[in-house]
């Protein structure tokens, strides 16, 4: 079955950086898009940014726009998200999530089993 | 505030029927799929229903979806206790080029 895997949550101060991985296996990644779902604690979920199967679509959120950035390397099967300028509001659980099709613009019918990013001083 | 918008709690007893809304606009609801997902708590989302009323293999057919123009519902008949989790339905928004979720329903199996 598929397997997503993210890494390289954890705790960062406000204005800091954190690239986040997913590791993705037992599909063909590149023939679908992928995407970051977000969920504060307590709170319900959030879709953050989208990548094509290419990558050479990506969408953000208004939320993160200009602060982070979504990329892919079909060549090592994994999915990144390089978050910069972060503020408390995005402490969350980090979910990475497969689309159902190409495009980017699909549900997501796998999900990874999410990693804390907590923002805070 | 979320853009589609669902109750925020419902309820039924076992063996009962439930439907959980959503509701959205021409921009989201309107012109793309509907999606479903279920939140057990303290594990990642599952795909309930995908393409409006399309279950994944593995879902029992004791759920369904619908939609009917700018609205959206889940039903889940034969109600079980472990059925009892967050739902949340989710549809992609032309004008913000990006997906967008429901608040969430939390429901509970009396």
């Amino acid at each position: 079955e598929v397997q997503l895997l993210e890494s390289g949550g954890g705790l960062v101060q406000p204005g800091g950086s954190l690239r986040l991985s997913c590791a993705a296996s037992r599909f063909t990644f590149s023939n679908y898009a992928m995407s970051w779902v977000r969920q504060a604690p307590g709170k319900g979920l959030e879709w953050v940014s989208a990548i094509s199967g290419s990558g050479g679509y990506t969408y953000y959120a208004d939320s993160v726009r200009g602060r982070f950035t979504i990329s892919r390397d079909n060549s090592k099967n994994t999915l990144y998200l390089q978050m910069n300028s972060l503020r408390a509001e995005d402490t969350a659980v980090y979910y990475c999530a497969k689309d159902l099709d190409y495009g980017g613009n699909s549900g997501f019918d796998y999900w990874g089993q999410g990693i804390l990013v907590t923002v805070s001083s | 505030q979320s853009v589609l918008t669902q109750p925020p709690s419902a309820s039924g007893t076992p063996g009962q029927r439930v439907t959980i809304s959503c509701s959205g606009s021409s921009s989201n609801i309107g012109s793309n799929y509907v999606y479903w997902y279920q939140q057990l708590p303290g594990t990642a989302p599952k795909l309930l229903i995908y393409r409006n009323n399309q279950r994944p293999s593995g879902v029992p057919d004791r759920f369904s979806g619908s939609k009917s123009g700018t609205s959206a519902s889940l039903a889940i008949s034969g109600l079980r206790s472990e059925d009892e989790a967050d739902y949340y339905c989710a549809a992609w928004h032309d004008s913000l080029s990006g997906a967008v979720f429901g608040g969430g329903t939390q429901l509970t199996v009396l």
